[in-house]
């Protein structure tokens, strides 16, 4: 596509729920990151996948989070038994390459009641 | 202390003044990114700089990879550049990730 396409773009879900969220990146896009950013908090890093290279997972706050990409393009993010504090916009973006400049979705914007 | 620093965190200005927004960064940086984020959420990336300067209409970015840092500076400023503007670095050894400031919010009085 011509972005990056985050859905939904926002997201109410009760706390102890599992949520999915989704990123379809450019088309061609070998990198894809998603990111965090926490209410009046910068934007952390989760996690970052490269190609068929094993995810970095480096960033993921808990087991309850997990990730995936399918055929190396679209992603998914799962938060299994959600907490309040996971409550944030999560950002994905995506690269040509991993040297290469970054283009964001529009986020997913979550809040778990 | 975090590895990139914003100054100012905020910013209030009139339409028409020269803006600058610094970012010091303390490691090697691969690359430094300005990135900017209007209400709602949207990130709009604007600059990747590795040494220089780069300029996209009135913006102007600048980075000196010897005194670790970066500047952002906006002419003839308007009220659509009111946006919080952040500065992400790449860290030079270790994950493929950037490293994010905790962004500059900009207002631009009419």
């Amino acid at each position: 596509g011509a972005g990056v396409s985050q859905s939904p773009s926002n997201k109410v879900t009760e706390k102890g729920k599992d949520v999915e969220l989704r990123c379809d990146p450019i088309s061609g896009h070998t990198a894809l990151y998603w990111y965090r950013q926490s209410l009046g908090q910068g934007l952390e890093f989760l996690i970052y996948f490269q190609g068929n290279s094993a995810p970095d997972k480096s960033g993921l706050p808990s087991d309850r989070f997990s990730a995936e990409r399918t055929g190396g393009s679209v992603s998914t993010l799962t938060i299994q038994r959600t907490q309040q504090e996971d409550s944030a916009v999560y950002l994905c973006a995506s690269s040509s390459h991993p040297a290469g400049g970054y283009t964001f979705g529009s986020g997913t914007r979550l809040t778990v009641v | 202390k975090n590895e990139v620093e914003q100054s100012p965190q905020n910013l209030t200005a009139q339409e028409g003044e020269f803006i600058t927004i610094n970012c010091s960064y303390s490691v090697g940086i691969s690359a430094l990114h300005w990135l900017q984020q209007h209400p709602g959420g949207g990130i709009v990336s604007l600059f990747m700089l590795s040494s220089g300067k780069k300029k996209h209409g009135r913006l102007i970015a600048t980075i000196n990879i010897q005194e670790k840092h970066s500047s952002l500076h906006i002419t003839a400023s308007h009220p659509r550049d009111s946006a919080v503007y952040i500065c992400a670095v790449k860290i030079l050894q270790g994950a493929q990730k950037l490293v994010f400031g905790q962004g500059t919010r900009l207002t631009i009085n009419p």
